[in-house]
């Protein structure tokens, strides 16, 4: 089956560092996404990991792990504007998404 | 990154009514377009995949005559919600797709996403 697990809410500290972990469960498999999602607005693309380790972006970060069925999103330096959703959807064997619930995260001043 | 629009981004009508969104890739040619509606709170859940030219393939549990789609060209697809009832008040959201060629091209570019309510 296809099975997107993520952390439901966390909650940081601006400044600090966040990793937000997905695990997936699929019998084809052709990459992760990222994708940040503010209250009221459509999703937004921050990365893509179809090889294992760990692709960096400025203060964003998306490690992958296909043995594993594992992916994180790490995010550096926190600032207010992080609070968001961040979804981890998986690429089919169709090329379709299947879609996390998303995590909501929280930053606190 | 490629753009896409939505039209209306807001709507409100009146229960029995059918309403009309608009799904445009500004400068790209989508090749795909995936229509979405996610509930507050909720994750996105995927109504429908069109590809250009043919008829648009409907998830589970999604009434195909009453979300019609139609994806006429490369650049625009159309979500009609027919008979408007208060509980298809809901965002959503269409994201389109252009030639596969490459990890970079199996990214879906998102529009604004249109709020729909139904009194």
């Amino acid at each position: 089956g296809q099975n997107i697990d993520q952390p439901t809410e966390m909650t940081a500290t601006e400044g600090a560092i966040v990793q937000i972990n997905c695990t997936y469960q699929t019998s084809g498999f052709n990459g992760l996404f990222w994708y940040q999602q503010h209250a009221g607005e459509a999703p937004t693309f921050l990365s893509y990991n179809v090889l294992d380790g760990l692709e960096e972006k400025g203060r964003f970060s998306s490690f992958l792990s296909r043995s594993k069925g594992y992916s994180y999103l790490l995010l550096k330096e926190l600032q207010m504007k992080d609070s968001a959703s961040y979804l981890c959807a998986e690429m089919d064997s169709n090329y379709q998404l299947i879609w996390g619930a998303g995590t909501k995260l929280i930053i606190k001043p | 990154g490629a753009v896409v629009s939505q039209h209306p981004s807001w709507v409100i009508c009146k229960s029995g009514t059918s309403v009309k969104i608009e799904c445009r890739s500004l400068d790209f040619q989508a090749t795909t377009m995936f229509w979405y509606r996610q509930f507050p709170k909720q994750s996105l859940m995927l109504m429908a995949t069109s590809n250009e030219g043919s008829k648009a393939t409907y998830e589970q549990g999604v009434e195909k005559d009453k979300f019609l789609i139609n994806h006429a060209s490369l650049t625009l697809s159309t979500l009609t919600v027919t008979s408007a009832h208060p509980e298809d008040s809901s965002f959503y959201i269409c994201s389109a797709r252009g030639l596969a060629g490459g990890p970079d091209n199996y990214e879906q570019y998102f529009g604004p996403g249109t709020r729909l309510t139904v009194t």
